[in-house]
């Protein structure tokens, strides 16, 4: 099957550093994938969208790499704040509908 | 308030009952989506309609769920005979049309059910 795989472990880390959140997708080569920020009890919020042709994409502190050799997408969050502090979802689209992976919370400690 | 909203925002309900959700998308968005999503898990695709044709609807989907979008504006996701399993947050979401794939969701708040 087509699957979106994030690292469903919390991750840790301290204020102002860089949080680098892993994407693995097997089986296929999606031409897009896409971020998104979820906060409890709401839903999610699109963040970045990067393409298959596509090596790099930056916004303001965030940065998301494409490598479709290693079948991965990474998410970084440059100087890291508490209110970063977060559930970051992959998802691949094609045709329009999201295939989500199962999210990586990220929290930041001042 | 010019975003995706959803009605109600929590319901618990009996097992055995039937259910209804609605969703108001963005009003210049032609898609809308229903996902469904458990504790610790993403959102899961339900179905999507692009105007008021339904496009795809998953295979996991029951059939006692239907969502309908019968002007092409707000759309509701009714669920019958509910169960403790369908018991989960369930997300609206909008965008404008793409056959590409590339397109942004704009999701809502979601209503949370509860099946006792």
């Amino acid at each position: 099957s087509q699957k979106i795989e994030q690292n469903s472990e919390a991750l840790n880390i301290q204020e102002g550093k860089t949080a680098t959140l892993t994407c693995n997708y097997t089986n296929y080569s999606p031409a897009y994938l896409q971020w998104y920020r979820q906060d409890p009890g709401r839903g999610p919020v699109f963040l970045l969208l990067i393409r298959e042709n596509e090596k790099e994409k930056r916004k303001e502190r965030l940065k998301v790499t494409f490598d479709t050799t290693l079948k991965q997408s990474l998410f970084h969050i440059t100087a890291s704040q508490p209110a970063d502090s977060a559930t970051y979802l992959c998802a691949r689209s094609n045709t329009g509908k999201l295939i989500f992976g199962q999210g990586t919370t990220l929290q930041v400690k001042p | 308030d010019t975003g995706v909203s959803q009605n109600p925002r929590h319901k618990i309900t009996k097992r055995g009952q039937n259910v209804t959700f609605r969703c108001d998308p963005i009003s210049e968005h032609n898609r809308l989506y229903w996902y469904r999503q458990t504790l610790g898990q993403g959102p899961e695709f339900l179905t999507y309609f692009q105007n008021e044709a339904q496009l795809e609807k998953s295979r996991l989907l029951s059939d006692r769920f239907s969502a309908e979008r019968p002007k092409g504006s707000f759309s509701t996701l009714e669920i019958q005979r509910t169960e403790q399993g369908d018991s989960a947050m369930y997300l609206c979401a909008s965008s404008l049309n793409s056959y590409r794939g590339d397109n942004e969701q704009f999701f809502g708040p979601g209503t949370r059910l509860t099946v006792l």
